[in-house]
């Protein structure tokens, strides 16, 4: 278990819908990430949040939004979903910048 | 930019043996951080070894150990004594913790398969 957590775990929804990922990282750590996983691809960087200021932002949509709240956990927003839009999509919390990043579980996004 | 490299797309290794999986990257900075995360069928991304840029001993985890060939910028893994735990997809990550963003770049995976 890494301390960080996702919600929900899966998610079927419709084309032109949105939907609101959550991630909990682990107590203490400033930094939270998004990647998006399609299937059989590799990580691709989506956005980061550190101590809930955007710091970069990788190959994210313009249909895709993010936010870190005071709290520190994050949500990630994505609407108008298309089909392609399917995938895992993963948050992952650092804490100091030279400390590792950690992996949540996961979202697993199904979009009909 | 800063890129990385994994040119083996699978891999298999018999049980008990030892395999190496290759990775290398591209960077003009001196410090920073290479992973090695595991992602089996589960796809949860596990941590399997970290390497300090500024370190020159490479960084071992039990079975894991890497070769990290700094000025060669390259960081291969190395698994021995197999297990069939170890089928997983590999994925090499690069950490710039220098130019303020904190980014990760990650690497197109080594699909690995343990042979029984």
């Amino acid at each position: 278990d890494s301390g960080v957590t996702q919600t929900p775990k899966h998610l079927i929804t419709a084309t032109g819908q949105r939907v609101t990922l959550r991630c909990s990282p682990r107590s203490g750590d400033l930094s939270v990430y998004w990647y998006q996983q399609s299937l059989d691809q590799g990580l691709q960087f989506l956005i980061h949040y550190y101590n809930g200021e955007e710091r970069a932002k990788g190959n994210i949509l313009e249909r895709f939004s993010a936010q870190q709240f005071p709290d520190l956990h994050s949500e990630l927003n994505l609407s108008s979903l298309e089909l392609g839009d399917s995938a895992l999509y993963f948050c992952a919390s650092q804490g100091g910048y030279q400390e590792t990043q950690y992996f949540g579980p996961g979202t697993r996004l199904l979009v009909l | 930019a800063q890129t990385v490299t994994q040119s083996q797309p699978e891999m298999s290794v018999q049980e008990a043996e030892t395999v190496t999986l290759s990775c290398t990257y591209d960077t003009s900075e001196n410090n920073y951080y290479l992973f090695w995360y595991k992602q089996p069928p589960s796809r949860q991304m596990i941590l399997v070894i970290r390497q300090e840029a500024y370190k020159q001993q490479n960084a071992t985890e039990n079975r894991f150990s890497v070769n990290f060939q700094k000025a060669a910028k390259s960081f291969s893994l190395k698994i021995s004594d197999s297990q069939l735990g170890d089928t997983a997809m590999y994925f090499c990550a690069f950490h710039d913790y220098t130019s303020g963003t904190y980014k990760y770049i990650f690497g197109t995976g080594t699909r690995l398969k343990v042979l029984a």
